[in-house]
């Protein structure tokens, strides 16, 4: 089944904690991204890679890093986590950043909460 | 810079009736993309139904269509015959060219169906 998955599904931690988001996804797809949801702002993009070895910043890039070593795989790293953080957070990937044309798939969401 | 914005934080339908979502947009660029998505419970994001501004035709998908308003920025979602599953926050979403594959994302509007 093509899909992308996201580990942990739930996560409570504390401040100062590094904790890592793993974002795996089974379609040989290009392009994935980061985003997080938070109540009355939506969806907003944290990171995206358009290839391996390539990244660059979305709109909310603060506290955050990622990697792309493998086309499959695109982990989001908190290296300090603040209560500032506390979101739900997607993955998403598709074939290319073209994404009006190519649907992005989105992972089923990871609940993180920092105390 | 380019924004979403959905005004209506909840909307109630009955089962069966008619309920359309509003969504506007600001945008400076003439060819663009715009989308609705679902989020159920579930959490998982569905992509319901994709517009391409060039297009002046509306699109439309069973039971969901769009009133695509280019002048007005305007991009509503109508779901016609409610459904208990159609229950969901419907989020409506603009594709930005070449700034990393980004979907801006709307605030969400929570619908909730009447049995």
């Amino acid at each position: 089944e093509a899909q992308v998955t996201q580990n942990p599904r739930y996560l409570i931690t504390v401040t100062g904690k590094k904790l890592t988001v793993t974002c795996s996804q089974n379609m040989n797809h290009e392009y994935m991204s980061w985003y997080r949801q938070d109540p009355g702002l939506g969806l907003r993009q944290i990171y995206y890679s358009m290839n391996v070895e390539v990244t660059d910043k979305g709109d909310v890039p603060e506290g955050y890093k990622v990697s792309r070593k493998e086309k499959r795989n695109f982990p989001l790293i908190l290296e300090s986590p603040s209560p500032n953080q506390t979101s739900l957070y997607f993955c998403a990937s598709s074939l290319s950043s073209e994404v009006y044309y190519n649907e992005q798939f989105f992972g089923p969401g990871t609940r993180l909460t920092v105390l | 810079a380019q924004t979403v914005t959905q005004s209506q934080p909840e909307m109630s339908v009955q089962e069966a009736e008619t309920v359309t979502l509003s969504c506007t947009y600001d945008t400076s660029e003439s060819d663009y993309y715009l989308f609705w998505y679902k989020q159920p419970p579930s959490r998982q994001m569905i992509l319901v139904i994709r517009q391409e501004a060039y297009k002046q035709q509306n699109a439309t998908e069973n039971r969901f269509s769009v009133n695509f308003q280019k002048a007005a920025k305007s991009f509503s979602l109508k779901i016609s015959d409610s459904q208990l599953g159609d229950a969901a926050m419907y989020f409506c979403a603009y594709y930005v060219y070449n700034q990393g594959g980004k979907l801006i994302f709307g605030q969400g509007t929570e619908l909730s169906v009447k049995p």
